[in-house]
């Protein structure tokens, strides 16, 4: 079975505080994503990434930046967190290909207070 | 641009009642059409997909048929049970291979 893995369930942090999300594929997929989900808003976008080191802006990308130095890992980055920022994280892979469905790890909530 | 439209929810439904929830999407060619389910505390999971026209996909008693004359997706069950309570998400590829969801759709099954 395909395996993501985000590093926290929950996770509480300050405003202002630099918040780093982990995530972590098993299946040597090629895209990784990264989405918030809001209630009524659905699945946003915030960055994606279709290679190692390759990274590409969602639809929401404003205070947030990703990193990908190895294939099976994506991280997000909180530059500075607010308490818009509040949300659940939900991190993504699938292997290249029109058809394949996208594959998502059991998601973060992060508060900011 | 790309997009996904879904029935607002909640939708209240009675154990072994008849589900639909609907859903359209913008037509940029013939994108592979997904349904994913997120049942309380967890990520998302594929609940079935369709990759062409007039495809129908299914899985655990819910149904999906890809219609591209009215650009829709609409996901059926024929008898729904409480543990289907969960929320589910149309989603379409795009041009770039990236999902696009739909803003999601509760529903609760009472017993």
């Amino acid at each position: 079975d395909v395996k993501v893995t985000q590093s926290s369930r929950y996770l509480v942090k300050r405003t202002g505080e630099k918040v780093f999300l982990e995530c972590v594929q098993d299946m040597d997929h090629e895209n990784m994503f990264w989405y918030r989900q809001d209630p009524g808003l659905g699945l946003r976008l915030i960055y994606f990434s279709y290679d190692v080191k390759m990274k590409e802006k969602g639809d929401i990308p404003e205070g947030y930046s990703v990193s990908r130095e190895k294939k099976e890992r994506f991280s997000l980055i909180l530059e500075s967190a607010s308490t818009n920022q509040t949300s659940m994280y939900l991190c993504a892979s699938r292997p290249g290909g029109v058809e394949t469905e996208a594959f998502f790890g059991q998601g973060t909530r992060l508060t900011v207070v | 641009g790309d997009s996904v439209t879904q029935m607002e929810g909640p939708v209240t439904l009675s154990e072994e009642a008849f589900l639909t929830i609907n859903c359209t999407y913008t037509a940029t060619g013939y994108p592979s059409l997904f349904w994913y389910v997120q049942y309380p505390g967890e990520g998302l999971q594929l609940l079935l997909k369709a990759t062409k026209a007039d495809d129908k996909g299914s899985n655990k008693g819910f149904e999906a048929t890809y219609r591209k004359e009215t650009t829709s997706f609409h996901l059926e069950k024929g008898s729904v049970q409480v543990s289907d309570s969960a929320v589910y998400f149309c989603a379409r590829m795009d041009s770039s291979y990236k999902l696009i969801f739909g803003s999601g759709t509760r529903l609760l099954v009472r017993p």
